[in-house]
């Protein structure tokens, strides 16, 4: 078993849809949960970072975490098609452990 | 967040031959970097940690001897593929940290995708 599952998608929705994208992980020292948005051919680029368990906002992004299901969500709210990417959860126990990345899940926003 | 830059952006060599990737750091000075390979489709997968001034640490299943890193300056790390065969073809990413050692955030360089011949 992986210690971060991730569908690989892909998903396809259209404009303005309310996207939510999800990791479930198995090891139970992470406490710090990244989401990362990768363009074709580029680098990936942090969009959202939290804490342990709760949620957070960032415009139209929310991120959410429930430690005890072991589950991550990522909400995008009025897609774009500038949102279409591949969104890599990533996660870590922190105290210099290593980032475990998820295979990341292609989104197409259709115009 | 910090400017990672990565060079080159795009290589095509010929198989048996050595090819070089650096990464800069360009706001900050940083004594650790990340070395990423990604396969089409697939995840991150971390390969080493370059070390400023010491040896990097490389990940399980990872030829030090193949993948030669050097962490030259506080802002310049290299990766070097020697005797770089087709299976070698891939996206190499670099990234750093922030600061301090949680290494939970990380800031990603454009990456470098080679192909082998």
């Amino acid at each position: 078993q992986k210690e971060v599952e991730q569908d690989p998608g892909p998903l396809s929705v259209p404009e303005g849809a309310i996207v939510s994208l999800n990791c479930t992980y198995s090891n139970s020292a992470f406490q710090y949960f990244m989401w990362y948005r990768q363009y074709s051919r580029k680098g990936p680029e942090l969009l959202m970072y939290t804490y342990s368990s709760g949620n957070k906002e960032d415009g139209r992004f929310t991120a959410q975490v429930d430690k005890s299901s072991k589950y991550i969500s990522l909400f995008i709210r009025d897609s774009q098609p500038s949102d279409s990417a591949t969104y890599l959860c990533a996660m870590s126990a922190g105290g210099g452990f290593k980032t475990i990345f998820g295979a990341g899940t292609r989104l197409f926003v259709k115009a | 967040g910090a400017v990672v830059s990565q060079h080159p952006s795009w290589v095509i060599c010929k198989s048996g031959t050595s090819v070089k990737i650096e990464c800069r750091s360009l706001d900050f000075q940083a004594t650790t970097m990340f070395w990423y390979r990604q396969f089409p489709k697939q995840s991150l997968m971390l390969m080493a940690t370059s070390n400023e001034g010491s040896k990097a640490t490389y990940e399980q299943g990872v030829e030090k001897d193949k993948f030669l890193i050097n962490h030259a300056s506080l802002t310049l790390s290299t990766l070097t593929v020697t005797s770089a065969h087709p299976e070698d073809s891939s996206f190499y990413i670099c990234s750093l940290p922030p600061s301090g050692a949680t290494y939970n955030e990380q800031f990603f360089g454009p990456g470098t995708r080679l192909t082998v011949l």
